[in-house]
């Protein structure tokens, strides 16, 4: 089954702790991306990935990292939390622009 | 730029009664359209797709035309069903940016009340 594994599922943790979100796909693409979704602005992407080390910044960069050293992972890496990094993140892979995201369950991240 | 917007929510049904959730698209070129459901707790999840003009996705009753001539995306479902209560989102893929970048709108809730 096609799927976009995130963990964890749900995080609380303090301002400057760093913290990893995980993301992993079993579907070979090449493209992945993160995205946090915010009440009233709907999803906005954070970084994305064309290839294996291959990354780039997206609409909302500032404050997190990633990386991306083999094709099934890519991981979201915040080196020092905010508390308006508070939000619902998703990790999304698509084969292409018609076919549409797979997304990830979902991460929901609170930083106090 | 290339910007998504739906109507605003929540839209509350009563059960069986039709929906219509606008979605209109600026974009540059010819993307494709997407609607996306969210339910309580999950993650997004394609719901249907059109790749271009004229195009008719559709899904578990739920179908959506793409207008080029209106640049419109609209969603509809003749009979709804309390089940279908979730957030939906609109979204176009930007061919020319060459990146494989999914633009959304800000949703819209649905409640359908029994």
């Amino acid at each position: 089954e096609a799927q976009v594994t995130q963990n964890p599922r749900y995080l609380i943790t303090v301002t400057g702790k760093k913290l990893t979100v995980t993301c992993s796909q079993n579907m070979n693409h090449e493209y992945m991306s993160w995205y946090r979704q915010d009440p009233g602005l709907g999803l906005r992407q954070i970084y994305y990935s064309m290839n294996v080390e291959v990354t780039d910044k997206g609409d909302v960069p500032e404050g997190y990292k990633v990386s991306r050293k083999e094709k099934r992972n890519f991981p979201l890496i915040l080196e020092s939390p905010s508390p308006n990094q508070t939000s619902l993140y998703f990790c999304a892979t698509t084969g292409g622009n018609d076919y549409g995201y797979t997304f990830g369950s979902g991460t929901r991240l609170t930083v106090v | 730029g290339d910007s998504v917007t739906q109507m605003e929510g929540p839209v509350t049904l009563s059960e069986e009664a039709f929906l219509t959730i606008n979605c209109t698209y600026t974009a540059t070129g010819y993307p494709s359209l997407f609607w996306y459901v969210q339910y309580p707790g999950e993650g997004l999840q394609l719901l249907l797709k059109a790749t271009k003009a004229d195009d008719k996705g559709s899904n578990k009753g739920f179908e959506a035309t793409y207008r080029k001539e209106t640049t419109s995306f609209h969603l509809e479902k003749g009979s709804v069903q309390v089940s279908d209560s979730a957030v939906y989102f609109c979204a176009l893929s930007a061919p020319t940016s060459g990146t494989y970048k999914y633009i959304f709108g800000t949703g819209t809730r649905l409640k359908v009340l029994a």
